[in-house]
């Protein structure tokens, strides 16, 4: 089975940072990653899929990158609505989410 | 607007049976297929089953093979999950999502319902 592993797991920084996670696949998985951010007491929201297409709606800060194996979530300036978790998703198959990134307030 | 409304969630003993309920409006329903997911308290989400748009393909997790049955009703819009022989460990907030169109990933999620087994 596909493994995804995200990184870092906790995520301290401040209004206006630039933010990265990064997602990797144990398989090749080509384009099809998905990013999710999820509040408390919410279902998780689609940001980005087919790795760095954005969702309808999503603030143009939020962007992803990669393929194959490795990609990128990068938001280019944190606002205070972004504090949450970010989760990955593969979704060619079994369909495994990453562990999630608590991005917290420094 | 979508919208995707979860029900049937509670305390169960291990061993005992829930059917999970899933409201769909805002869209066409019978064009979607869709998914159930459960995050366990503090976890990351964990896909458990999708069905296809007529109900005649299924899949689940290895997990729950054998004991849970997904289906859907398209004239109500609605969709399942018959869970039997519930465990401590499925244990979770249970959500229904709706897959994308073509190749894209899960884009609407409900809010969820809480399924709780412990003795």
């Amino acid at each position: 089975d596909i493994q995804m592993t995200q990184s870092p797991s906790t995520l301290s920084a401040s209004v206006g940072d630039r933010v990265t996670i990064t997602c990797r696949a144990s398989q090749f998985i080509s384009k099809y990653l998905a990013w999710y951010q999820q509040k408390p007491g919410k279902g998780p929201k689609l940001l980005i899929y087919h790795a760095s297409s954005l969702e309808s709606g999503v603030p143009s800060r939020f962007s992803g990158s990669g393929f194959g194996t490795e990609f990128t979530l990068t938001i280019s300036s944190l606002q205070p609505d972004d504090f949450a978790t970010y989760y990955c998703q593969q979704y060619d198959g079994s369909r495994p989410f990453g562990q999630g990134t608590k991005v917290e307030i420094k | 607007e979508v919208q995707l409304v979860e029900s049937g969630g509670g305390l169960v003993q291990p061993g005992g049976s829930l059917r999970l309920s899933c409201e769909a409006s805002g869209f066409t329903f019978s064009n979607y297929w869709m998914h159930w997911v459960r995050q366990a308290p503090g976890k990351g989400p964990v896909w458990v089953s999708y069905i296809n748009t007529d109900g005649s393909s299924t899949n689940y997790a290895d997990s729950v093979k054998g004991r849970f049955t997904i289906s859907r009703d398209n004239a109500k819009n609605t969709l399942y999950l018959q869970m039997n022989s519930l465990r401590v460990e499925d244990t979770a907030v249970y959500y229904c999502a709706r897959d994308g169109i073509s190749d894209r990933p899960i884009d609407y999620w409900g809010q969820g319902t809480l399924v709780a087994v412990s003795s």
